[in-house]
């Protein structure tokens, strides 16, 4: 069974520009959270998407987005990018229809320059 | 607003050691999770605990759910290089919105 699978692994991006990140869940999940980390930080959470509705949002500002498509595929979207966006974005599946036991990709690194 | 304190924040030990990695809350938790992560990696599920008092191994890792699901314990007996990593835990909590509730974790580093 494949595992989660991100892309890009990594991203160099400027100040300003948007930047998208993909999420491949494992086959017959149908929970995507995702969590940005960084190093004083830890995992923070982003948002939760299960059946392409937004269950559970964290308390990022609106510049973060989200969308899951009918396949369980997600993708983040992250607007007019700030220095401190940068960070290693983790994308979870989980099989039940509670976020249980969590599935990682390897994670996308977004440097922001 | 439920939070999970892990302790210590660093540790760095020789190989063989045994060491204890603590996991703690005033919240209770339906259940536990131990994750392992490797820098540039994400974090990898190690065990989910349950039941309070419960305890479950893995090879060396012996890990402990408190009577009470407010905390958890995780021991490493002779630790080994491959052992490095960060250590996290994470608690669920069925009222809370179904989100899981992460530690910052702690850095292991296991010295040859």
């Amino acid at each position: 069974k494949a595992g989660v699978t991100q892309t890009p692994r990594y991203l160099i991006k400027t100040r300003g520009q948007q930047v998208t990140l993909s999420c491949s869940p494992i086959s017959g999940h149908r929970s995507v959270s995702w969590y940005q980390q960084t190093p004083g930080q830890g995992l923070q959470f982003l948002f939760e998407y299960f059946s392409e509705t937004q269950r559970n949002k964290g308390n990022f500002p609106g510049r973060f987005s989200g969308r899951q498509f009918s396949n369980s595929r997600s993708e983040m979207n992250v607007s007019t990018l700030e220095l401190g966006d940068s960070a290693l974005y983790l994308c979870a599946s989980s099989s039940a229809s509670s976020a249980t036991e969590a599935f990682f990709g390897q994670g996308t690194r977004l440097t922001v320059v | 607003t439920q939070l999970l304190e892990q302790s210590p924040q660093f540790l760095s030990i020789q190989e063989g050691e045994n060491l204890t990695v603590y996991c703690n809350s005033s919240s209770v938790f339906s259940s536990l999770q131990w994750y392992r992560q490797e820098p540039g990696e994400g974090p990898v599920l190690l065990v989910t605990v349950v039941t309070g008092g419960e305890v479950k191994k893995l090879k060396r890792l012996t890990f402990q759910f408190g009577d009470a699901r407010k905390d958890s314990s995780l021991h490493i007996t002779a630790a080994q290089p491959g052992d490095t990593g960060l250590y996290l835990c994470a608690g669920y909590n069925a009222g809370n919105n179904r989100k899981l509730i992460w530690g910052l974790g702690t850095s292991l580093a296991v010295n040859p």
